[in-house]
């Protein structure tokens, strides 16, 4: 059974760090390029970040700005997102998630999220 | 990049079929093949319903499926039942190599 569990969410103040974990099972990890989605409280879904099969490719959406640093360990099976710089508008919920098809939005396993809240 | 237009609420009758629109630019839908749609009940995760346009996954109701034209790509749900009631969200992939959203559709089963 594939499954993605998310972890590191939290209550941090701005400007503070977070790292966030993706521990997968059930599937061959190093076949997936990962992604990583939030959902602000009451809002849509937007895409974050995604990382190749090997870890050497990655990108990021424009509101990162440099503050976010997606990484994976293919030996554990962890994906990563380091989380810098964090703001109030950062609050979300993260879900870390495997595409089908390489860099596509063809999600078809999600995690259950983890929970981001910025505040002072 | 901005979001994909989508409108924000769609409503229908039980038995009856509705079709959500997903609208971008030749940077995105228009431009590939790598379009899907999601359908996420309150307090769940996503759920994949359609990918690369018009491809269901295995277990999904072919009740839904999935077109494009053009620059706007669309989501049909026929025969709506009771638990077709959900936010719906398509996705493209984009010229930057990114991913990028729709704001979302409420659907409403009357």
């Amino acid at each position: 059974e594939v499954q993605l569990v998310e972890s590191g969410g939290g209550s941090v103040q701005p400007g503070g760090s977070l790292r966030l974990s993706c521990a997968a099972s059930g599937f061959s990890f190093s076949d997936h390029w990962m992604h990583w989605v939030r959902q602000g409280p009451g809002e849509g879904l937007v895409w974050v970040s995604r990382i190749t099969t090997e870890g050497n490719g990655k990108d990021y959406a424009e509101f990162v700005k440099g503050r976010f640093t997606m990484s994976r360990d293919n030996a554990k099976n962890i994906v990563y997102l380091q989380l810098n710089g964090l703001r109030v508008d950062d609050t979300a919920v993260y879900y870390c998630t495997r595409s089908i098809t390489y860099g596509s939005g063809d999600f078809d396993y999600w995690g259950q999220g983890t929970l981001v809240t910025v505040s002072s | 990049q901005s979001a994909l237009t989508q409108p924000a609420s769609v409503s229908g009758s039980l038995g009856q079929s509705i079709t959500i629109s997903c609208t971008g630019s030749s940077n995105d839908v228009g431009g590939y093949n790598y379009v899907s749609w999601h359908q996420q009940h309150p307090g769940k995760a996503p759920k994949l319903i359609i990918s690369g346009v018009s491809n269901r996954p295995s277990g999904v109701s072919n009740r839904f499926s999935g077109s494009k034209s053009g620059n706007t790509a669309s989501l049909t749900i026929s025969g709506l039942q009771a638990e077709d009631e959900a936010d719906y969200y398509c996705n493209s992939f984009t010229s930057s190599h990114k991913v990028v959203f729709g704001g979302g559709t409420k659907l409403t089963v009357l």
